[in-house]
């Protein structure tokens, strides 16, 4: 079965420092998310993209971070200068017409 | 108000009983629902989704929506120690596919031999 793959599965970083996180979608899926859950707490919403574009963005997505999709099969999120407070699980999902968000397996960010 | 609140839990049935998962949300523009299964450390997986009023069966799973009571639950019935996880429930006001889910806090259900 098809599946969205996340890497790094860990990712450890200074405060301060920039991090790319990296999403494979599933093929042929148009719509792309990232979502962040902290330890313990539920899974939030950050941004939505369709056809090259945030669709739909929550507040916790400033200025910090951008997304972007550089070729056909790769969909990123950047945190140009990451705060103790990043530090979570983030997980990318995609969906297509009629079909629910699958997610992978996410990248614990760890930043010291 | 919180948008979608989920029975506290945590919940623990025996071997074989049935569980019984609840979830209600705030937002009668809320247009499909979802119960994705997550343990501990993974990523959720999407177990049943329902956007239309009434009952959803998927092998031992039964998805219920009442969107007039803005009330959505999952049944577990046979339940098995490996259904042990954490229960999300998420709400889109979009459509099947696109759109922000919405979820709610979880609840731990934990089945015993």
């Amino acid at each position: 079965e098809p599946e969205v793959t996340q890497t790094p599965s860990h990712q450890v970083t200074q405060m301060g420092q920039e991090v790319i996180l990296r999403c494979v979608p599933i093929s042929n899926h148009l719509y792309f998310y990232w979502y962040r859950q902290i330890l313990g707490q539920k899974v939030e919403f950050l941004v939505s993209f369709y056809n090259n574009e945030i669709s739909e963005k929550s507040e916790i997505f400033d200025d910090q971070f951008s997304v972007e999709r550089p070729d056909g099969s790769n969909f990123t999120l950047k945190i140009r200068s990451t705060k103790l407070e990043d530090s979570a699980m983030y997980f990318c999902a995609s969906g297509d017409i009629n079909q629910p968000q699958h997610f992978g397996d996410g990248t614990r960010l760890s930043i010291l | 108000q919180k948008e979608v609140e989920q029975n506290s839990g945590p919940l623990s049935v025996p071997e074989g009983a049935i569980a019984s998962l609840n979830c209600t949300y705030s937002d009668r523009g809320s247009q499909s629902f979802f119960w994705y299964r997550q343990y501990s450390g993974k990523s959720p997986e999407l177990i049943m989704f329902i956007y239309s009023n009434g009952d959803k069966e998927d092998g031992r799973f039964t998805a219920q929506l009442n969107k007039a009571s803005q009330y959505v639950s999952l049944l577990i019935r046979d339940s098995q120690p490996s259904d042990s996880a954490t229960y999300l429930c998420a709400v889109n006001k979009g459509g099947t596919s696109y759109g922000k889910l919405t979820f709610g806090q979880g609840t731990i259900l934990t089945v015993h031999p």
